[in-house]
């Protein structure tokens, strides 16, 4: 089982759509997860991290652990077609991160 | 603040050959990562420096790989005879290594490598 695992879509909705992206986790033990964006043939770029359970808000970004279930999200509100990008979760362990596969998400407008 | 830096952007190389990628860290950032990343899949761990110290190397780090960071600032990436296997993306990144920030890790723009 990975450590980390996450639907790689690719994933299409309108634009000014709610996104809602998704990881699940394999350790109990991991206390930081981050999301990142990459754009195509980029490096990928953070967005956010959230400690432990509970929710961080950055203005159309909201970032949620629940860490019962061992699952994190992303959500995107008013999507728009400049957040068509690659969307990496990860989690912090030790000094390095470790990434789940990425999710391909296109904002049509 | 200019970034985390990379060159070259992209490396085509035959096979057998070796090569060596350079990665420019923020300057106030004491940590220096770096990752792989293929085609389809997100970043793999392969090594960590603190200033000049390697802490950590990834089993994927074969030894054919060799990571330096002498003073503690840049660092070098060498691949030495490359296969057709280690094309792929490979990104820096660079981080403070205390404070409520250490965990923000910031990446470069990768070196594109190609094996023929």
């Amino acid at each position: 089982q990975k450590e980390v695992e996450q639907d790689p879509g690719p994933l299409s909705v309108p634009e000014g759509a709610i996104v809602s992206l998704n990881c699940t986790y394999s350790n109990s033990a991991f206390q930081y997860f981050m999301w990142y964006r990459q754009y195509s043939r980029k490096g990928p770029e953070l967005l956010m991290y959230t400690y432990s359970s509970g929710n961080k808000e950055d203005g159309r970004f909201t970032a949620q652990v629940d860490k019962s279930s061992k699952y994190i999200s992303l959500f995107i509100r008013d999507s728009q077609p400049s957040d068509s990008a690659t969307y990496l979760c990860a989690i912090y362990q030790g000094g390095k991160l470790i990434f789940g596969q990425g999710t391909e998400l296109s904002v049509k407008p | 603040d200019t970034g985390v830096s990379q060159n070259p952007r992209h490396k085509i190389t035959k096979r057998g050959q070796n090569v060596t990628f350079r990665c420019d860290p923020i300057s106030e950032h004491n940590r220096l990562y770096w990752y792989r990343q293929t085609l389809g899949q997100g970043p793999e761990f392969l090594t960590y420096f603190q200033n000049e110290a390697q802490l950590e190397k990834s089993r994927l780090l074969s030894d054919r790989f060799s990571a330096e960071r002498p003073k503690g600032s840049f660092s070098t990436l060498e691949i030495q005879r490359t296969e057709q296997g280690d094309s792929a993306m490979y990104l820096c990144a660079s981080s403070l290594a205390t404070g409520p920030v250490a965990y923000e890790q910031y990446f470069g723009p990768g070196t594109r490598l190609t094996v023929t």
